[in-house]
């Protein structure tokens, strides 16, 4: 089966610019979840949708950043302005809905690298 | 807060040696543990998951990894690691029964192995 998609793949802007970060998860995969990976570190949730509701965004900034996953597919991560910061890969990623116990997998993409300079 | 601590930043072994990476995990209730492994130039992926039933996972590879509630840990383990294995490992944890199945990562371990 195809993967979870990203795009672009490297990004680099200027502090204040705005950027755009679009992923295709898995077809049929209910959960989409974006991550934020900065150098040396571990990702960190961001958002997570069920089909294209919001289950947890306790974590994104939501001054500067924004999500959304228009009819339960495909999803866009923005950033507006952009800081220092923010300079990170973001990963998306995707998984089928749980049932009960039932352990399952997030699928992960190859991330988009951004550069703020 | 659930938090997820990987005490080896950086592992340099040899082929053929033996690997045990460390995950401890802070969160006491019941806990789904996963290790992911990103190949260089590749997407994550998971090397092997435990949400219940034996407490030794074995997962692709040859990597296994033993929970122990009692220590809060979670350990991946190779016998003989090979060229190929040079890659970054991460331990997750997720807190079943939460609203959300949210991944707590730990910071990484970086393993280089020499031919």
């Amino acid at each position: 089966e195809a993967g979870v998609a990203q795009s672009p793949r490297y990004k680099i802007i200027e502090k204040r610019q705005s950027v755009a970060f679009w992923c295709n998860p898995i077809s049929g995969h209910a959960t989409l979840y974006w991550y934020q990976q900065i150098l040396g570190q571990g990702p960190k949730l961001l958002i997570q949708f069920q089909n294209n509701g919001v289950v947890d965004d306790s974590q994104l900034p939501k001054d500067r950043f924004s999500a959304e996953r228009l009819k339960g597919v495909d999803s866009t991560l923005k950033i507006q302005p952009a800081k220092l910061e923010d300079s990170a890969v973001y990963l998306c990623a995707s998984s089928s809905l749980p049932s009960g116990r039932a352990l399952y997998e997030q699928y992960f993409g190859p991330g988009t690298r951004l550069t703020v300079t | 807060a659930q938090s997820v601590s990987q005490h080896n930043h950086h592992v340099i072994l040899s082929e053929a040696a033996s690997l045990e990476l460390g995950c401890n995990y802070s969160y006491g209730g019941t806990v789904n543990l996963f290790w992911y492994v990103q190949y260089p130039g590749q997407h994550l992926q998971l090397l092997l998951k435990y949400f219940s039933g034996d407490p030794l996972v074995k997962g692709i590879k040859g990597f296994e990894a033993e929970f122990i509630k009692s220590k809060f840990s979670f350990n991946l383990r190779k016998p003989s690691v090979q060229w190929s294995d040079t890659a970054e490992y991460f331990c997750a944890v997720m807190n079943y029964g939460g609203a959300t199945n949210k991944l707590i990562f730990g910071t990484g371990t970086l393993l280089a192995v020499q031919p």
